[in-house]
């Protein structure tokens, strides 16, 4: 089944302890993203991959890191998270290439709570 | 920056009826998606219109753009109960690498 995992699913941490949810797609995508979702801010982009080895900076990118060693593999990284970190992270992946290119297809989502 | 601002915010309606949704966005865009999102849980792609569309037709899903006024419409027909969820209009923007920029969505609940 062609899908887009993240883990953990749900996480509860406290502030400056590095984490990291993991994002894996199997529909060899070249692109990936990770947005996070406030209420009353809707989705906003933290990072973007447009393959392996090019990261590049969305809109919210401060606090958080990434890398893509793999094509299938988009972790978000965590160095030391603070409280204005709570949020639910959403991963999305997307072939340019493809007949439904542009149609980015989303993981299920990891809530992230920071004491 | 939140490109779409979808209209209204909340909806709510009885099964049967129609269900309408706008959204309004600043840039000039590639295209605009429409997605669905149940409580807290991950987006699903419902429809994508280009620029170069007007009117869309996917199922009980009818999307409408109109460039002149950087507007969309999302009509849902025929709702149901499991039609319950906040849907999104996504924008991609000319030379944005595929970044989707989302609206606030709107909140749509359907009684049975």
């Amino acid at each position: 089944e062609a899908q887009v995992t993240q883990n953990p699913r749900y996480l509860i941490t406290v502030t400056g302890k590095k984490l990291t949810v993991t994002c894996s797609q199997n529909m060899n995508h070249e692109y990936m993203s990770w947005y996070r979702q406030d209420p009353g801010l809707g989705l906003r982009q933290i990072y973007y991959s447009m393959n392996v080895e090019v990261t590049d900076k969305g809109d919210v990118p401060e606090g958080y890191k990434v890398s893509r060693k793999e094509k299938r593999n988009f972790p978000l990284i965590l160095e030391s998270p603070s409280p204005n970190q709570t949020s639910l992270y959403f991963c999305a992946s997307m072939s340019p290439l493809m007949d439904r290119g542009e149609t980015q297809y989303f993981g299920p989502g990891t809530r992230l709570l920071v004491l | 920056s939140q490109q779409g601002e979808e209209d209204p915010q909340a909806l709510s309606i009885q099964e049967g009826e129609n269900a309408t949704m706008n959204c309004s966005y600043k840039t000039s865009i590639n295209n605009l998606q429409w997605y669905r999102q149940n409580s807290g849980r991950g987006l699903v792609h419902l429809i994508l219109i280009r620029s170069n569309e007007r009117e869309k037709h996917s199922g009980r899903l009818r999307v409408t753009l109109d460039t002149s006024k950087k507007s969309s419409s999302l009509l849902i027909t025929a709702s149901r109960a499991a039609d319950t969820a906040s849907y999104f209009c996504a924008t991609i923007s000319k030379g944005s690498n595929y970044k989707l920029t989302f609206g606030k969505g709107t909140l749509l609940t359907v009684n049975p």
